[in-house]
């Protein structure tokens, strides 16, 4: 099952774009990454996933290298309510195991 | 966290009593699983099931039973419960594909303590 890192912490001021980046150098050719966020305790709250192309939706957009070894998901207007822990998964594969990693703490600045 | 139940959402057991965690989902998923998380923690997955009938064990199993008898249900149970199993717990469900892309939806959570 392939790995993801992140770093622990990021700031972002209110207002602009927050660039979250996840290392997945051992990802595989049929799984997705997917990213979830969590804030304080609740379940985590699904955001967007991909496979290979850069997706978009409502709430963010994920950018996918050519090499798919690493991914940003990009939140373009954060608002204090974006202040969370955000997750990258690795998931796919005959399992279809969803394997969290440590996270990455996004606080978003007034 | 549409379709996901757990229940209870609060639980304080005694060392060494037992108990069921209970999860059940109305989306006919076939794909179930149970994480625990611990304080300033990431969520680590306990155990899963790609199916009525199918289970299998995740990164913590240790202390942790389950069953799956019907797609709606995936009920996780505490054989002898220990200060160490002191976490909140997430139940989640998707439908599977074997190159899944699908949506994970999780469980608002259930509270336990051991004492």
């Amino acid at each position: 099952d392939a790995k993801t890192t992140q770093p622990p912490s990021m700031d972002c001021a209110e207002g602009r774009a927050a660039n979250l980046p996840c290392n997945h150098s051992t990802i595989s050719g049929n799984e997705y990454v997917y990213w979830y966020r969590q804030i304080h305790s609740q379940g985590p709250q699904y955001i967007i996933h991909g496979l290979k192309n850069n997706e978009t939706n409502e709430m963010a957009s994920l950018i996918i290298t050519e090499d798919r070894k690493s991914s940003t998901l990009i939140l373009p207007h954060a608002t204090l309510r974006d202040t969370a822990v955000y997750y990258c998964i690795v998931r796919g594969g005959a399992t279809n195991k969803l394997i969290f990693g440590t996270g990455t703490l996004l606080a978003v600045q007034p | 966290n549409a379709g996901v139940t757990q229940t209870p959402k609060f639980q304080v057991l005694k060392t060494g009593q037992s108990m069921t965690l209970q999860c059940a989902q109305d989306m006919n998923h076939e794909y179930m699983s149970w994480y625990r998380q611990d304080p300033g923690m990431g969520l680590r997955l306990i155990h899963y099931s790609v199916g009525a009938g199918i289970t299998d064990q995740g990164e913590v199993p240790n202390g942790y039973n389950v069953s799956r008898s019907t797609t709606e249900d995936f009920p996780l149970r505490l054989l002898s419960a220990a200060p160490s199993q002191t976490s909140v717990y997430f139940c989640a469900s998707s439908p599977r594909g074997p190159y899944s892309g699908n949506t994970i939806y999780f469980g608002e959570g259930s509270w336990l303590t051991v004492v």
